[in-house]
């Protein structure tokens, strides 16, 4: 299984553009780069997912380089209603499935006003 | 189209009793999953359940854990004998195949015990 590795924690203002960097050196050929979002008191909820180049819907951006090895969240002109905890998950899903995928400490993302 | 739904949202119990918690997946999906997190923790994967099989229990404590997904009614999580290490948000999730996307998370039972 790939492992992750994320920041802890991240502050950030309203309106501003955030952005969350995942590495995964160990990524394998048939992995996907999977994101969850989780406030508190609530269960995570799918963001956005990608293999490579980049991927976009109405909620955020997912950027994948060439080799693979990490990918970067991006979120666009963040609210107080951002502020939550952030997963990324690397892994075959659709071989798999989530069984096998490990979710991290995740990053913490602190919106101020 | 219902969430996923858990209940209780909070359980309190004290040591030596049984907690059941329960789950109710999103209509027309037939496989369930539990987690466990502990405060600051990521979600631990504990057990995949299908309609009346356990498809992997690899993260289910080997004694008073067990799990179930019966042909009618929800998925229930029993706790036997709970001890205060069994403190924990339990957190269920679903979906349509095998092989999902994505998963579709419930809110969770927050266990305490006294």
């Amino acid at each position: 299984l790939a492992k992750t590795t994320q920041p802890i924690s991240m502050d950030s203002y309203e309106g501003q553009e955030v952005n969350i960097t995942c590495s995964h050196n160990n990524i394998a050929t048939n992995d996907y780069i999977t994101w969850y979002q989780q406030f508190p008191s609530q269960g995570p909820r799918f963001i956005i997912q990608g293999y490579k180049t980049k991927v976009t819907n109405e909620v955020a951006s997912l950027f994948i380089p060439a080799d693979r090895k990490s990918s970067t969240l991006s979120l666009p002109r963040v609210s107080l209603s951002d502020t939550a905890v952030y997963y990324c998950l690397v892994g075959d899903m659709f071989s798999g499935g989530y069984n096998k995928l490990i979710f991290g400490a995740g990053t913490r993302l602190a919106v101020h006003p | 189209n219902a969430g996923v739904m858990q209940n209780p949202r909070h359980l309190v119990r004290r040591r030596g009793q049984e907690a059941r918690l329960r789950c109710s997946p999103m209509k027309g999906h037939s496989h369930v999953y539990w987690y466990r997190q502990l405060p600051e923790e990521g979600l631990k994967f504990m057990v995949y359940l299908q309609k009346e099989n356990i498809i992997d229990e690899s993260g289910m404590p080997k004694e008073r854990f067990s799990a179930e997904f019966p042909k009618e009614g929800p998925s229930i999580l029993r706790i036997q004998q709970v001890v205060r290490g069994d403190s924990a948000a339990y957190f269920c999730a679903s979906s349509p195949t095998a092989s999902p996307e994505k998963l579709f998370f419930g809110s969770g039972t927050q266990l305490s015990v006294l």
